[in-house]
């Protein structure tokens, strides 16, 4: 089974300009979520997708914002991109039934660079 | 709000050593724990997960324990390899179709010198 892909792997844009991230996540899995990581703040949660509706967001201004495709996939998109989102975005799936833990997997992640 | 705390490192042992990085955790309910690895240039790897108090989760000789007493997931090995170098992240996770996204501590970066 395929695991979690990311593309692009390697992005870099300048300052005031958008970009848009995809994310396709393992066959089966309804769920996506993304992640930031940076060496100041660590991992943190952006939001989850699921069924095509976003469903929990983390504390990111609105210049964060994303999507989910009938076939699962997802994209993420930043606009007027500032200096500190450089980072690497992660992206996890997971099968996401109700009442039980469900496993995130990883992709291996989109590195973003704004100059 | 939940948070995850753990030494950041570097953590440098040389092969054979026994490993110990300790997590701590605050959290309102009862979440579930998990250890993840992130190797050079890739994304997280799940390492291991326990679901609730007194749940020992182990893998590949790494193990840790769910201690509800002490609001801790300390993660250990017995014998560590030069292949264990890696950044670790201890994390919790409510369980149940509500969750909010993993919570990560900010990682400890392990270095195994052979």
């Amino acid at each position: 089974k395929a695991g979690v892909t990311q593309t692009p792997r390697y992005l870099i844009k300048t300052r005031g300009q958008q970009v848009t991230l995809s994310c396709s996540p393992i066959s089966g899995h309804r769920s996506v979520s993304w992640y930031q990581q940076t060496p100041g703040q660590g991992l943190q949660f952006l939001f989850e997708y699921f069924s095509e509706t976003q469903r929990n967001k983390g504390n990111f201004p609105g210049r964060f914002s994303g999507r989910q495709f009938s076939n699962s996939r997802s994209e993420m998109n930043v606009s007027t991109l500032e200096l500190g989102d450089s980072a690497l975005y992660l992206c996890a799936s997971s099968l996401r039934t109700s009442g039980s833990y469900n496993e995130q997997f990883f992709g291996p992640g989109t590195r973003l660079t704004v100059l | 709000g939940d948070s995850v705390t753990q030494m950041e490192g570097p953590v440098t042992l040389s092969e054979e050593a026994f490993l110990t990085i300790n997590c701590t955790y605050t959290a309102t309910g009862y979440p579930s724990l998990f250890w993840y690895v992130q190797y050079p240039g890739e994304g997280l790897q799940l390492l291991l997960k326990a679901t609730k108090a007194d749940d020992k989760g182990s893998n590949k000789g790494f193990e840790a324990t769910y201690r509800k007493e002490t609001t801790s997931f300390h993660l250990e090995k017995g014998s560590v390899q030069v292949s264990d170098s890696a950044v670790y992240f201890c994390a919790l996770l409510y369980s149940g179709g509500g969750a909010d996204g993993l919570t990560f501590g900010k990682g400890t970066h392990l270095i195994i010198q052979p």
